[in-house]
């Protein structure tokens, strides 16, 4: 049984370069999340897409940051021109976009330290 | 102020303690309540999900809403040092039953032995 998947985990830049991540939601699920959480805090949310179509950005999403997810199977995330304050852990959930109770199954995250 | 308050505690526990956890809330159109659990360097996992006010148990575990108060709760019974990690409250509006999630700062909770 896979869950989500996310690459890489660690990821060190020097402020002022790109990085991108990739998240690989569960097998099916067409609802794919974003989310960043901070040291001593809860997760907050970025973005999400139903299959290919990004549908909600929050206004933390910068735009510095560009997510993606062509053919609604994985998605990226890229950060550009790093700044340190976007040093903390960005986590992917998907959910399978039906039922009445969604529930969404986080990924062990990519932890990105600028420097 | 922030949509879900939360208790950072830490709060530290002896094993076999009943262990209570709490969220308030301020914006009435939330109307799905989620607890995850996160262990450190891990990604956070639903725990126990409600929708309507009153208890909901699953084993160790009882969650608690009070959408009068705006007041939700997480109830751990016969805790256990395997029970040490952050709790997170989860909540989202209503509306749909999808979309994102507003989370409380979490809670830190070591049981010891």
């Amino acid at each position: 049984d896979t869950g989500v998947s996310q690459n890489p985990r660690h990821k060190i830049t020097k402020r002022g370069q790109n990085v991108t991540f990739r998240c690989d939601p569960i097998s099916e699920h067409n609802r794919l999340y974003w989310y960043r959480q901070t040291l001593g805090q809860g997760p907050e949310f970025l973005t999400y897409f139903q299959n290919e179509a990004q549908l909600e950005k929050s206004r933390l999403l910068s735009d510095r940051f560009s997510a993606e997810r062509p053919k609604g199977s994985f998605s990226t995330l890229e950060i550009q021109r790093t700044e340190q304050g976007d040093s903390a852990m960005y986590l992917c959930a998907s959910s399978p976009g039906t039922g009445f109770q969604e529930t969404q199954y986080f990924g062990p995250g990519t932890r990105l330290l600028v420097l | 102020q922030k949509e879900v308050e939360q208790d950072p505690g830490p709060l530290s526990v002896p094993e076999g303690a009943i262990v209570s956890l709490n969220c308030t809330y301020s914006n009435s159109a939330f109307q799905y309540f989620m607890w995850y659990r996160q262990y450190s360097r891990k990604g956070p996992e639903l725990l126990m999900y409600t929708y309507s006010s009153g208890n909901k148990e699953d084993g160790r575990f009882t969650a608690q809403v009070d959408k009068s108060s705006k007041y939700i709760s997480l109830f751990i019974r016969d805790s256990q040092p395997s029970d040490s990690a952050t709790y997170l409250c989860a909540i989202r509006a209503g509306g749909t039953s999808y979309g994102k999630l507003t989370f409380g700062q979490g809670t830190i909770l070591t049981v010891h032995p």
